[in-house]
């Protein structure tokens, strides 16, 4: 159980577009998806937090006009990354907490989507 | 400002050895700490966990020790396997909200 998918798995853009990735918890209801970005040989850096129904709340030095959360559902997130330039590249990583569990902080995470803009 | 240390960037041990991973943190706030593997190109999976008020974690081949007053962590490997090669993440929480080290890629030689 806890599975999370992430669509699409890799993604190039041309610069100025923007990218939709899509964040789904397959078998469980998530109260909280989290939003990370990992650069190569780097920490896993928490972009946004993301609650159903209600705004994502962004880390510091994070655009949140830049970078889009849309919580819809207990099981969908969705990232936009608008107007993408080269230096977004990276790979983006969401991740869930399972509602029933006890442990909130246990976050299960999705396979990761690489973005590379040209 | 980094809150969870990882301060070997990688290590090699044989296969059948013990493989150890450090982990240091500052906040005291912290009172969850889990471990994470991390293959290229995927999502972390989660290993092994501790709550504050412990200061052991067994699971199989894997048990992290916690030593509070030292804000310290550790995940012992043992046997170590090559399917062990990988990068591991160490994270803290005090919220739903949690923090990462840089990781420790560990390479298991057959």
């Amino acid at each position: 159980g806890a599975v999370v998918s992430q669509h699409p798995s890799r993604v190039i853009c041309k610069s100025g577009t923007s990218v939709k990735i899509e964040c789904r918890s397959l078998d469980f209801q998530a109260t909280t998806m989290f939003w990370y970005r990992q650069f190569p040989k780097k920490s896993l850096m928490l972009m946004a937090t993301s609650n159903e129904g209600s705004k994502a709340t962004y880390e510091q030095g994070v655009e949140k006009d830049k970078f889009l959360i849309n919580h819809a559902s207990l099981t969908l997130s969705t990232l936009t990354v608008t107007s993408a330039h080269p230096e977004d590249s990276s790979f983006y990583i969401c991740s869930a907490n399972v509602r029933s569990a006890p442990a909130l902080n246990e976050q299960f995470f999705g396979p990761g989507t690489r973005l590379t803009v040209l | 400002d980094q809150q969870v240390k990882q301060n070997s960037p990688s290590l090699s041990v044989q296969e059948g050895r013990i493989s150890i991973l450090n982990c240091d943190y500052t906040n005291s706030m912290f009172d969850y700490f889990l471990w994470y593997k991390k293959y290229p190109a995927e999502g972390p999976t989660f290993l092994i966990s501790i709550s504050s008020i412990k200061d052991k974690n067994e699971d199989g081949r894997f048990t992290v020790f916690l030593n509070k007053s030292a804000k310290h962590l550790s995940l012992h490997i043992v046997p170590s396997q090559p399917g062990d090669s990988a990068v591991y993440f160490c994270a803290a929480s005090g919220s739903e909200k949690l923090v990462f080290g840089k990781g420790t890629k560990l390479t298991v030689n057959p």
